[in-house]
């Protein structure tokens, strides 16, 4: 258990509607990060966020967007879904200032996006 | 894109068996990590090299850097039924005041009982 949630596991939309992914992360990690696994594939990064604010982007359009709360906790929203949207979608939690040292992040066990 | 590219994608191999799998990548880094991944679930951290090392041991697991050749190795002794899983090889990005990982394929490591 690494302490990190995410909600919902499993949810089925159809193309061009919105979704929003959840995640909680570790106890006193301020740092949430976003990949996507397509299946077969290894996670690429969505973007990351630091202090509320979006702190590093991966190769991902603006349709991917997300917040982060005070308490830390995030969301990943996506627009106008499209069917290459299907994907494991796993949220991690870092230490920001740490993680660089240590090197490890903490994923949660993923919501799985399936887009008809 | 992919930084690392890990080799075999698959490998199947009996209980007690080693287990070897590598990782090739393109840039510099500062330090290679591997992670595990049961089934469509989270993935586990296992290992951390840094880049001034060469070789590292966690328990049943030993991992192998040579920068020169940017590849690594991850050897897994006394495998057990448990220990099927994916495993994925990553990279951080150097520089910049984020952190994130750069993923490979992964290997598909199944040990059969």
């Amino acid at each position: 258990e690494t302490g990190v949630t995410q909600s919902p596991t499993h949810l089925i939309k159809t193309r061009g509607q919105q979704v929003t992914l959840r995640c909680s992360s570790q106890s006193g990690h301020n740092t949430v990060s976003w990949y996507q696994q397509a299946l077969g594939q290894g996670p690429q990064f969505i973007f990351q966020y630091y202090r509320e604010e979006e702190n590093g982007r991966g190769n991902f359009p603006p349709r991917f967007s997300g917040l982060q709360f005070p308490n830390y906790s995030s969301e990943l929203n996506v627009n106008a879904l499209e069917l290459d949207d299907s994907a494991l979608y796993l949220c991690a939690s870092s230490l920001a200032g740490i993680a660089g040292v240590t090197g490890e992040l903490f994923f949660g066990e993923g919501s799985r996006l399936t887009v008809l | 894109s992919q930084q690392g590219e890990e080799d075999p994608q698959a490998l199947s191999i009996q209980e007690g068996e080693n287990a070897t799998m590598n990782c090739s990548y393109k840039t510099s880094i500062n330090n290679l990590q591997w992670y595990r991944q049961n089934s469509g679930r989270g993935l586990v951290h296992l290992i951390l090299i840094r880049s001034n090392e060469r070789e590292k041991h966690s328990g049943r697991l030993r991992v192998t850097l040579d920068t020169s050749k940017k590849s690594s190795s991850l050897l897994i002794t006394a495998s057990r039924a448990a220990d099927t899983a994916s495993y994925f090889c990553a990279t951080p990005q150097i520089g910049g005041s984020n952190y994130k990982l750069t993923f490979g394929k992964g290997t598909l490591l199944t040990v059969n009982p």
